[in-house]
């Protein structure tokens, strides 16, 4: 059964704190992201990964920076948490090539920063 | 760019009513269409999905029908249950894009 793990499903931060939030796909994906989901806003795009070591910014990368150091492993890094990061974050993957792969999702992180 | 636009929710239904979900698409290509579903607490999964122009995807008495005339891929259930409660989203991927679009979501709200 693939799978896409998270670190955790519940964390809480103090302000100016950094915070790392990882992922684990065991389905040898190519593309990895991270995306955060709000009331109202629905998915939106931090950061994606489509090799080791690459990466590339989404619709909203201000104050995230991410690590890709292999294959399977992608990290979200809060370099310094604020409250407005306060928010459910899920990481998915899916294959590379053509555009019918769907997408997996982890279980998703609920982060507050207090 | 490629968008998607769903209607909003929250939507609410008794069992064993008839469920539509409205969703339509902008983008260039042919791309392939998806509707993902979220259970309160979880991520998304996939729900169905249908990779070409009048494909019917299919799956837990879901459907939806990837319609390039009208540009859309509306979400059917002939009865509903309570445990479809859920969020749902429509989401298109292009061909040789690494981004999948998603909608703003549905919340579905289903009583007994």
């Amino acid at each position: 059964d693939v799978k896409v793990t998270q670190s955790s499903r519940y964390l809480v931060k103090r302000t100016g704190e950094k915070v790392f939030l990882e992922c684990v796909q065991d389905m040898d994906h190519e593309n990895m992201f991270w995306y955060r989901q709000d009331p109202g806003l629905g998915l939106r795009l931090i950061y994606f990964s489509y090799d080791v070591k690459m990466k590339e910014k989404g619709d909203i990368p201000e104050g995230y920076s991410v690590s890709r150091e292999k294959k399977e492993r992608f990290s979200l890094i809060l370099e310094s948490a604020s409250t407005n990061q306060t928010s459910m974050y899920l990481c998915a993957s899916t294959l590379q090539g053509g555009s019918n792969y769907e997408q997996y999702f982890g279980p998703g992180t609920r982060l507050t920063v207090t | 760019g490629n968008s998607v636009t769903q209607m909003e929710g929250p939507v609410t239904l008794s069992e064993e009513a008839f469920l539509t979900i409205n969703c339509t698409y902008t983008a260039t290509g042919y791309p392939s269409l998806f509707w993902y579903v979220q259970y309160p607490g979880e991520g998304l999964q996939l729900l169905l999905k249908a990779t070409k122009a009048d494909d019917k995807g299919s799956n837990k008495g879901f459907e939806a029908t990837y319609r390039k005339e009208t540009t859309s891929f509306h979400l059917e259930k002939g009865s509903v249950q309570v445990s479809d409660s859920a969020v749902y989203f429509c989401a298109l991927r292009g061909t040789g894009g690494f981004k999948t679009i998603f909608g703003a979501g549905t919340r579905l709200f289903v009583k007994a």
